[in-house]
């Protein structure tokens, strides 16, 4: 079966400017999860969907914002881009959320500001 | 707040021996452990889990181990390849409440021919 689909692989965005990150998670698998990877920070948590619903954000400014689609299909969106947000984002799928089984990922989608 | 901590940002060791690596959590709620592989440019990929009432899984050359008093972590691998060298991380999630997973920072093991 396709796993996780992340569009694109590589953005550059320039600093104030917004961008949309896009994941299609594994067919049948409702719940998606949304992590940055910086170096040194390793995975952090952005925010996890299921059924088109936010079910839990972690402590990333209002400026980040996501959203589910019917299909499951999952967007985040990063406005006012700054500096810092040059990261490597992750998009998790699962069938119901976080299990001993774990989360199928993405490629990531590199993103670059300057 | 860092639940999961892994101290160690990285670790060499010659192949056929054994990688062991650590992983340190503060959170006693947690009900699960899980260990990712990430190469550069792809996503990690799930290694092996462990359920909090237990202290050991084994997986083939994967082990790992839960002390739940420490509330430590580890994970064995025995022999080490080559193609064992990339950034391992662990995770944990406390069932059903928070609808998430808390991931280290992060090893990167290196395994020398």
């Amino acid at each position: 079966k396709a796993g996780v689909t992340q569009t694109p692989r590589y953005l550059i965005k320039t600093r104030g400017q917004q961008v949309t990150l896009s994941c299609s998670p594994i067919s049948g698998h409702r719940s998606v999860s949304w992590y940055q990877q910086t170096p040194g920070q390793g995975l952090q948590f952005l925010f996890e969907y299921f059924s088109e619903t936010q079910r839990n954000k972690g402590n990333f400014p209002g400026r980040f914002s996501g959203r589910q689609f019917s299909n499951s299909r999952s967007e985040m969106n990063v406005s006012t881009l700054e500096l810092g947000d040059s990261a490597l984002y992750l998009c998790a799928s699962s069938l119901t959320g976080p299990s001993i089984y774990g989360y199928t990922f993405g490629s990531g989608t590199r993103l670059t500001v300057v | 707040d860092q639940q999961v901590k892994q101290n160690s940002p990285s670790l060499s060791v010659q192949e056929g021996r054994i990688s062991i690596l650590n992983c340190d959590y503060t959170n006693s709620m947690f009900d699960y452990f899980l260990w990712y592989k990430k190469y550069p440019a792809e996503g990690p990929t799930f290694l092996i889990s462990i359920s909090s009432i237990k202290d050991k899984n084994e997986d083939g050359r994967f082990t790992v181990f839960l002390n739940k008093s420490a509330k430590h972590l580890s994970l064995h691998i025995v022999p080490s390849q080559p193609g064992d060298s990339a950034v391992y991380f662990c995770a944990a999630s406390e069932e059903g409440n928070n609808n998430d997973m808390r991931f280290g920072a992060g090893t990167r093991l290196t395994v020398k021919p």
